[in-house]
């Protein structure tokens, strides 16, 4: 069964970097996954592909600080140079024969 | 730019149905699978349905499977879920979604949500 596993919370202090990973599970560690952002009181928002090679395509407008990686079933989103307006909730995101999310993982900025 | 606007939501007691839209603008609708993804109160992304971009091809949740139906009228831009036999547990905001592609992949654009609360 294709399931993603985000850990419940990350923080980091304001202009520091945070890391926040996804996992995939057993069986499905080629698979691609995309990183979404939500805001408090807003609708998600695209931030990048991010493919099994580590190479990551990202959305429209997103800024440089925003990057992806991966190593074998593990995702993996870098925040550097941490802003007030990246305390959000992040989702992880793939598909097989339909459409799977992670349970998100909240960052908080200190 | 990419808009979504999804509109329909309201209140409506258990057993009722609704049906929500989600119109779109900014890319050329018909190529594209779209989706419907809510969130409950408080809790995470859980997804809905999809239709695919090309050959009609629809996808459903096992929660939502036999009550909601997913439409889309290429000829309005625009995307529809019909939701019969509502439930508590299907209370939440529903999002429009835009998929980077024909079929299943990950999702570029989203709307603002429409919230949806099944009480009496």
């Amino acid at each position: 069964q294709l399931v993603l596993t985000q850990s419940p919370s990350a923080s980091a202090s304001l202009g520091a970097s945070v890391k926040v990973t996804c996992t995939l599970s057993s069986g499905h560690s080629s698979y691609s996954i995309a990183w979404h952002q939500q805001q408090p009181e807003k609708g998600p928002r695209y931030l990048m592909k991010v493919n099994s090679d580590g190479s990551h395509r990202k959305g429209d407008g997103i800024p440089d600080r925003f990057s992806g990686s991966s190593s074998g079933a593990d995702r993996y989103l870098t925040i550097s140079s941490l802003q007030s307006e990246d305390e959000a909730e992040y989702y992880c995101q793939t598909w097989g024969t339909g459409v799977v999310f992670g349970g998100g993982t909240k960052v908080t900025v200190l | 730019e990419v808009q979504l606007l999804e509109s329909g939501g309201g209140l409506v007691q258990p057993g009722g149905s609704l049906r929500l839209s989600c119109a779109a603008s900014g890319f050329t609708f018909s190529s594209y699978a779209m989706s419907w993804v809510r969130q409950a109160p408080g809790k995470g992304l859980e997804w809905v349905s999809l239709f695919s971009g090309s050959g009609g091809s629809t996808y459903y949740a096992d929660s939502v499977k036999g009550r909601f139906t997913i439409s889309r009228d290429n000829s309005k831009n625009t995307l529809y879920l019909q939701m019969d036999s509502l439930r508590a547990d299907d209370t939440a905001v529903y999002f429009c979604a835009k998929m980077c592609c024909a079929s299943l992949g990950n999702f570029d654009y989203w709307g603002q949500g429409t919230l949806v609360t099944v009480s009496s």
